[in-house]
């Protein structure tokens, strides 16, 4: 039984490009979560999947940032036009609704904006 | 909103020692979870504990032991006979619902624990 999984693990790009992150859940997980960790803090909750549909994205920082889980499998963040306060770490969590419900996380995806 | 509070920015123990970490809660909803997790330098975030609000019994898992008081609105993690793996930030963090990680879960700031030989 594989973990979550997140692709890169690192990212360091300039401020103003475009960058996106890929999270493969645990595989009978319902659930997708998606949090941002600056650093001394602990991870902000951005947005949440169930399946395909998006449940929740008021919390996703600006209109820069989306995210999509377009088969109920996988899915991707996208921050466009990165700005240096972008700089932080990248969590994705998985869990079964209906099941145990505990959140599982990946190892993140550190992003510096140059 | 809820709201997570961790008043150890950093903790050092002795091997082989128990240690406390403390965890205070703010929630409005009548049903909630509480989760410790554990983040090594890695970066990690490791699930540890769960308890539900509506547990009667404290839960434990191996070495881990959560203290809920509810009345207090606290949940410190104990962690006996601390080994020099344990080194590592600690997060409290709670979420909504039965079983608390339905939605997003809001996390405390964190507490440094140290275990020194």
């Amino acid at each position: 039984d594989t973990g979550v999984s997140q692709n890169p693990r690192h990212k360091i790009t300039k401020r103003g490009q475009n960058v996106t992150f890929r999270c493969d859940p645990i595989s009978e997980h319902n659930r997708l979560y998606w949090y941002r960790q600056t650093l001394g803090q602990g991870p902000e909750f951005l947005t949440y999947f169930q399946n395909e549909a998006q449940l929740e994205k008021s919390r996703l920082l600006s209109d820069r940032f989306s995210a999509e889980r377009p088969k109920g499998s996988f899915s991707t963040l996208e921050i466009q036009r990165t700005e240096q306060g972008d700089s932080a770490m990248y969590l994705c969590a998985s869990s079964l609704v209906g099941g145990e419900d505990t959140q599982y996380f990946g190892p993140g995806t550190r992003l510096t904006v140059l | 909103a809820q709201k997570i509070t961790q008043t150890q920015p950093g903790m050092f123990v002795q091997e082989k020692e128990a240690v406390t970490l403390d965890c205070t809660y703010d929630t409005s909803d009548p049903s909630y979870g509480l989760f410790w997790y554990k983040q090594p330098s890695s970066g990690e975030m490791i699930f540890l504990i769960y308890q539900g609000s509506y547990d009667q019994q404290n839960a434990t898992e191996g070495r881990y032991s959560l203290n809920f008081q509810k009345a207090r609105k606290s949940a410190n993690l104990v962690i006996s006979a601390s080994q020099l793996g344990d080194s590592a930030m600690y997060f409290c963090a709670t979420g909504r619902g039965t079983g608390g990680g339905a939605d997003g879960l809001t996390f405390g700031k964190g507490t440094h624990l140290i275990i020194q030989p």
